[in-house]
């Protein structure tokens, strides 16, 4: 079945360094979506990407899809203790018409101030 | 906007009793909601997609007789969790997918954090 990696499990930096996730699936993707949890609380959404190779930013965070549409990051520049939780990206189903997403493992982010 | 909420956020109960869970959109009509469970440091599992005046549908290994999901409203889904044990205690999430919105996009409440004892 259709599967969703993410690496790394884990990233540990210190305030101010820049992170990456990335995120590769099995299976072409109509879109992929990314969210974050904060540590307690719920999955938040933060984007779609639907383009191949399409690139969108928001503030310091830089989310890319690429070109064949299984594989996708997410960057932060200068990290922040506010960034501290772990992100998800996810992908439709393959099977279905969309609605059910595939979630990534996650990576969960720590940041020292 | 695109505000969901659950309710209770906390329950603590008894193995063998029955938990309701209750998941609303606040400012949008969602005509699919989804039901996740989330064990520590693990990734979100769908358990079920919940559609609204239909019968729900479950993942593989989801015993629906276990989990009863009713979506009577395009803002209301709920989960029941009958004759919980302890192997049941999680954090329960659900999402809806706002009709107008970016297609698949979900948007997830606060959750549940069951604990059977």
């Amino acid at each position: 079945g259709q599967q969703v990696m993410q690496i790394p499990q884990y990233q540990h930096v210190q305030e101010g360094e820049d992170f990456t996730t990335y995120c590769n699936s099995s299976t072409t993707l109509s879109n992929i979506q990314w969210y974050k949890q904060r540590p307690g609380g719920h999955p938040v959404f933060l984007i779609q990407l639907v383009k191949s190779g399409e690139v969108k930013k928001q503030k310091r965070l830089t989310f890319q899809f690429g070109e064949a549409k299984k594989n996708s990051s997410l960057h932060i520049t200068a990290t922040q203790t506010t960034d501290v939780g772990t992100y998800f990206c996810a992908g439709p189903r393959e099977e279905t018409s969309g609605s059910r997403l595939t979630f990534g493992e996650g990576t969960q982010l720590t940041v020292n101030p | 906007g695109a505000v969901v909420s659950q309710h209770p956020s906390w329950v603590i109960c008894k193995s063998g009793t029955s938990v309701k869970i209750e998941c609303r959109s606040l400012d949008f009509q969602a005509t699919t909601m989804f039901w996740y469970r989330q064990f520590p440091k693990q990734s979100l599992m769908l358990m079920a997609t919940s559609n609204e005046g239909s019968k729900a549908t479950y993942e593989q290994g989801v015993e629906k007789d276990k989990f009863l999901i009713n979506h009577a409203s395009l803002t209301l889904s709920t989960l029941t969790v009958t004759s919980a044990h302890p192997e049941d205690s999680s954090f329960y999430i659900c999402s809806a997918q706002d009709v107008g919105g970016l297609g698949e996009t979900q948007y997830f409440g606060p959750g549940t954090r069951l604990l059977v004892l």
